[in-house]
């Protein structure tokens, strides 16, 4: 079945420490998006793809790295430079960024700890 | 004043009841817009898009009124299992740091026997 595959689900760390959130999809999807999620709010934007090789600050990017070296994975890593890094992190996949397709397909989700 | 507004609730409704959500947006060339459905701890998923015309699926029913620049979900007869956080998302395709998908905080609703 196509899909989002998000892993670890669960994740904890230390303060100073850097962490890999893995994101894979196989739905032959453009665009690939990270999203930030903390309790009572929204998604907020941290990264976005529109084509391999090529990527964009969304609006919280600020201690964040993102690669995009193949069109099925798009990995987020959570430096030890964002202040606060507990959240549940969400990544998507769309077709393409203009297509105004309702197709918004999300991972199942990773939630991290900073202990 | 922020791009997509909703009001966060929780709205506690009975079984049965009829409960509405808005749901607010500020970039006039929007161009399209959705209702996620988001359980606890759980990624969220499409609910309905949300056509000019407005649009029913089953007990739900979804309107725009671009001219006041609002969206709004109406759920009839409500289950339990309608209890979960609504997400509004509204899509635009003139740039933007947000790579052009503008979601809303959500509104909680808790359907009770």
């Amino acid at each position: 079945d196509g899909g989002i595959t998000q892993s670890p689900k669960y994740l904890f760390r230390k303060e100073g420490q850097n962490v890999t959130l893995s994101c894979e999809q196989n739905l032959n999807h453009d665009a690939m998006y990270w999203y930030r999620q903390d309790p009572g709010q929204g998604l907020r934007l941290i990264y976005y793809s529109q084509i391999v090789n090529d990527f964009q600050k969304g609006d919280i990017a600020e201690g964040y790295s993102v690669s995009r070296e193949k069109k099925e994975s798009f990995p987020l890593t959570v430096t030890s430079a964002q202040k606060n890094p507990t959240a549940f992190y969400l990544c998507a996949s769309h077709p393409q960024i203009h297509s105004g397709a309702n197709v918004l397909t999300f991972g199942a989700g990773s939630r991290l700890t900073v202990l | 004043r922020k791009e997509v507004e909703q009001d966060p609730g929780p709205f506690n409704v009975p079984e049965g009841a009829t409960v509405a959500f808005n749901c607010t947006y500020s970039n006039s060339a929007s161009q399209s817009f959705f209702w996620y459905r988001q359980d606890c701890r759980k990624e969220p998923k499409l609910l309905m898009s949300v056509y000019s015309s407005g649009n029913e699926d089953g007990r739900f029913t979804a309107q725009l009124n671009r001219a006041s620049q609002y969206i709004s979900l109406l759920i009839r007869d409500s289950k339990l299992s309608d209890s979960a956080t609504y997400l509004c998302v509204v899509e635009s395709h003139y740039g933007g740091s947000q790579g052009n998908l503008i979601f809303g905080k959500g509104t909680k609703l808790s359907v009770k026997p």
